[in-house]
């Protein structure tokens, strides 16, 4: 069975101190992992996809990396407003569309 | 910037009733889906539309379940007799090509079954 654990369940920053957040999968195949940020009663916002090992993206403070068995969510000097629950998701070869998503990872970063 | 439109935002229903929750995808996408999240936990896939048919379901997504879209704007999830466990938040969303292009979620419908 595909699985997706992201750890840990929650970080507490202060403004300014970088850290990663985790991501370890087991799939049968992976077609594509992507990150998602959730605010409080609201949908999930698409921040990356990577789909091969030792791919990279990048968005303001948020960087993204991937291998085989895992991915990281890089923030680098952190503000209050990146204070969300980030996700983690797959998408495998035996899938059409579906996502297999984590439980998500809470971040508070404090002024 | 285009939105996923979700209604109503909250929804309470009696046991053993008949909900639609409605979307309204972004105008140029081309697949549609419904997801859930119980509170405290995962969110799950439940099916996945395009070319006017369900692409992909979960087991989730049994006969009480089932998807429409009916013109050429509404997408809409009807559960037939809900149950207290259907109570979650239920997230559409939609995207324009493969499904490797991240989708655009709705704020979702909280539904509450008493």
């Amino acid at each position: 069975e595909d699985q997706v654990t992201q750890s840990p369940e929650a970080l507490r920053l202060q403004e300014g101190e970088s850290s990663s957040l985790n991501c370890s999968y087991t799939v049968s195949g992976l077609r594509g992992l992507f990150w998602y940020r959730q605010d409080p009663g609201k949908g999930p916002e698409f921040l990356f996809t990577l789909y091969s090992a030792g791919e990279e993206k990048e968005k303001e403070r948020l960087k993204a990396t991937l291998t085989k068995k895992e991915s990281f969510l890089h923030i680098t000097a952190p503000k209050p407003e990146d204070s969300a629950t980030y996700l983690c998701a797959v998408r495998t070869t035996g899938a059409n569309s579906k996502l297999t998503f984590g439980k998500g990872i809470t971040l508070s970063v404090r002024p | 910037e285009p939105e996923v439109t979700q209604t109503p935002s909250h929804q309470v229903t009696q046991m053993g009733q008949e909900v639609i929750l409605r979307c309204v995808p972004i105008s140029n996408h081309l697949y549609f889906y419904w997801y859930r999240q119980i509170l405290g936990q995962k969110v799950e896939f439940l099916v996945s539309f395009y070319n006017n048919e369900i692409s992909e379901k979960s087991e989730i997504f049994d006969d009480q379940f089932s998807v429409e879209r009916p013109d050429g704007s509404n997408f809409t999830l009807k559960i037939r007799s809900t149950k207290l466990e259907d109570s979650a938040m239920y997230f559409c969303a939609s995207n324009l090509d493969t499904p490797n292009y991240g989708y655009t979620f709705g704020s979702g419908t909280r539904l509450t079954v008493v």
